[in-house]
């Protein structure tokens, strides 16, 4: 019954290494988006996708390469991992335009830690 | 591009008292403003949100004042409880510089209520 839901919730791998996060809402949501929050609590948007189309894509670098096969589910792949891609990654969707709300809706994120 | 300012980054209160936290947004376009509750292991959640032609709501023990002139909003929690502890992040939603799609987050404030 989740609403965001992310898989795996937890990753550790070695440095080098290329992974992939799942997420995937059952909100009939249009808009999807991961953001990275660091050690500090920090949450920064690194991509969004409105209908499978990518809207959003911030100064992230080009190792990290988001994916929607439709508008339900964005994934994201990191190849050549790097020590300071050790951060918890939160996928969340957006209610529709004229929805009457704007608020996101975040799974329960993906801590990721690179050794 | 947007910034949000939070303030404090920390917040110990006794229970049943008040908690204040304060944001400042800096893109006069924003025009919503949520507030997000963390707890630990968890994801964002949304507790409150305010558009920009409200000055103030209430749902509850939570409340949001606005005041768009300053660029201010504000959280107010009444008769805390330790049930209330958690990480706290003001947002707002990007006006024409900001991007209309993405939440910029502050920083966070760690409140901890001590019975």
């Amino acid at each position: 019954d989740t609403a965001v839901s992310q898989t795996p919730k937890y990753l550790v791998t070695q440095m080098g290494n290329d992974k992939s996060i799942k997420c995937e809402q059952n909100l009939g949501h249009d808009t999807m988006y991961w953001y990275k929050q660091d050690s500090k609590k920090f949450l920064k948007i690194m991509f969004s996708y409105n209908n499978k189309e990518l809207i959003i894509n911030e100064t992230v670098p080009n190792r990290f390469s988001p994916k929607s096969p439709d508008k339900a589910h964005l994934n994201l792949h990191i190849n050549s991992l790097e020590l300071g891609d050790s951060a918890v990654y939160f996928c969340a969707s957006r209610h529709n335009p004229g929805q009457g709300a704007y608020g996101y809706t975040f799974g329960s994120g993906t801590r990721l830690t690179v050794v | 591009g947007e910034n949000v300012e939070q303030h404090p980054s920390t917040l110990s209160v006794q229970e049943g008292d008040s908690a204040v936290i304060k944001c400042t947004y800096s893109d006069s376009a924003s025009n919503y403003f949520p507030w997000y509750k963390q707890e630990l292991g968890k994801g964002p959640q949304l507790i409150i949100d305010i558009r920009s032609n409200v000055g103030e709501k209430k749902d509850q023990r939570i409340a949001v004042t606005l005041n768009k002139t300053a660029k201010h909003f504000s959280l107010h929690i009444t008769e805390t409880q330790p049930e209330d502890s958690a990480v706290y992040f003001c947002a707002a939603k990007g006006g024409v510089s900001g991007g209309y799609n993405k939440l910029i987050f502050g920083a966070g404030t760690r409140l901890a209520v001590h019975p």
